[in-house]
C-alpha cells in the first residue's frame, strides 16, 4: 500500500536528550513536511522540504533539525534545545504545487518525562 | 499573511440532522481551500478542496463545502450527520500562486450523538 509511515508511534524522552522521529513515504512525492499539533493550536509547520538535499524552516523551527538525503525519507530530530517538546508530531507529503493535497502519516506522540 | 479562523471549538449535532462546521479565511489573492478530518490519535485525512470553478464542492463521505468569496468563508456541510462523523475537522488555506505554505485552522471537534 502507498502511504507514509511514521515511527515510533509513542516515544518517551528524558530532559536533555535528543530524539529522532522517522518519516518514510512511498508515494513518490517531492515535498515532505513536519507539523506539530498541540490541543487548541491546530497544526504548526516545523520544517519542509521540496527536493532532496534541501529544506526550509517553517513557523516553529527552533529546537528542531531535519535532513533530506533521500526522496523517501525526512527524519525530524527534536533536540534538547526545544523547550516544550511534548506534542503530537505529524509528517506529511505531497507534490510541490499550491493546490496539492497532503497525505499524512499516523503521527508520533512524544512525551518528555 | 494568510490565516484561517474556525470560530467554534466544538459542534454538537444529533444523528440525522444537518451539520455545519464554519471556516473563514484571509489570504492575498485567490485562495486554495481544504478540509481535512482527524480521528483520535491518527493523521489527517483529506475531505475536499476548492481550487476554482463551482462554489459548491463535494467530497468524501457525503461532505460538501461552499466557497463564498464575499464572506471569505468555506463552511463544511453534510445533510445528515452520522455518529461515525465524530472527529476533529481542520480547514486550511494557501494563496494561489504564492510561495507560502498551507495554513491550518485550530480545528473544530464535531460530536454527533444518537
Amino acid at each position: 500500500d502507498g502511504g507514509i509511515t511514521q515511527s515510533p508511534k509513542y516515544l518517551f524522552r528524558k530532559e536533555g536528550q535528543n530524539v529522532t522521529l522517522s518519516c518514510e513515504q512511498n508515494l513518490n512525492h517531492d515535498a515532505m513536511y513536519w507539523y506539530r499539533q498541540d490541543p487548541g493550536q491546530g497544526l504548526r509547520l516545523i520544517y519542509y522540504s521540496q527536493i532532496v538535499n534541501d529544506f526550509q524552516k517553517g513557523d516553529i523551527a527552533e529546537g528542531y533539525s531535519v535532513s533530506r538525503e533521500k526522496k523517501e525519507s525526512f527524519p525530524l530530530t527534536v533536540t534538547s534545545a526545544q523547550k516544550n517538546p511534548t506534542a503530537f508530531y505529524l509528517c506529511a507529503s505531497g507534490q510541490s504545487s499550491g493546490a496539492n493535497v497532503l497525505t499524512f502519516g499516523a503521527g508520533s506522540r512524544l512525551t518528555v518525562l | 499573511a494568510q490565516s484561517v479562523a474556525q470560530p467554534e471549538d466544538q459542534v454538537n449535532v444529533a444523528e440525522g440532522n444537518p451539520l455545519t462546521v464554519k471556516c473563514t479565511y484571509s489570504v492575498s489573492g485567490n485562495p486554495y481551500l481544504f478540509w481535512y478530518v482527524q480521528y483520535p490519535n491518527r493523521g489527517l485525512q483529506f475531505l475536499l478542496k476548492y481550487i476554482t470553478g463551482d462554489n459548491l464542492v463535494k467530497g468524501s463521505y457525503g461532505f460538501e463545502a461552499e466557497f463564498n468569496k464575499s464572506q471569505t468563508s468555506f463552511h463544511l456541510k453534510k445533510p445528515s450527520a452520522l455518529v461515525s462523523d465524530s472527529a476533529l475537522y481542520f480547514c486550511a488555506v494557501i494563496g494561489a500562486g504564492t510561495a507560502s505554505k498551507l495554513t491550518f485552522g485550530t480545528g473544530t471537534r464535531l460530536q454527533v450523538t444518537l
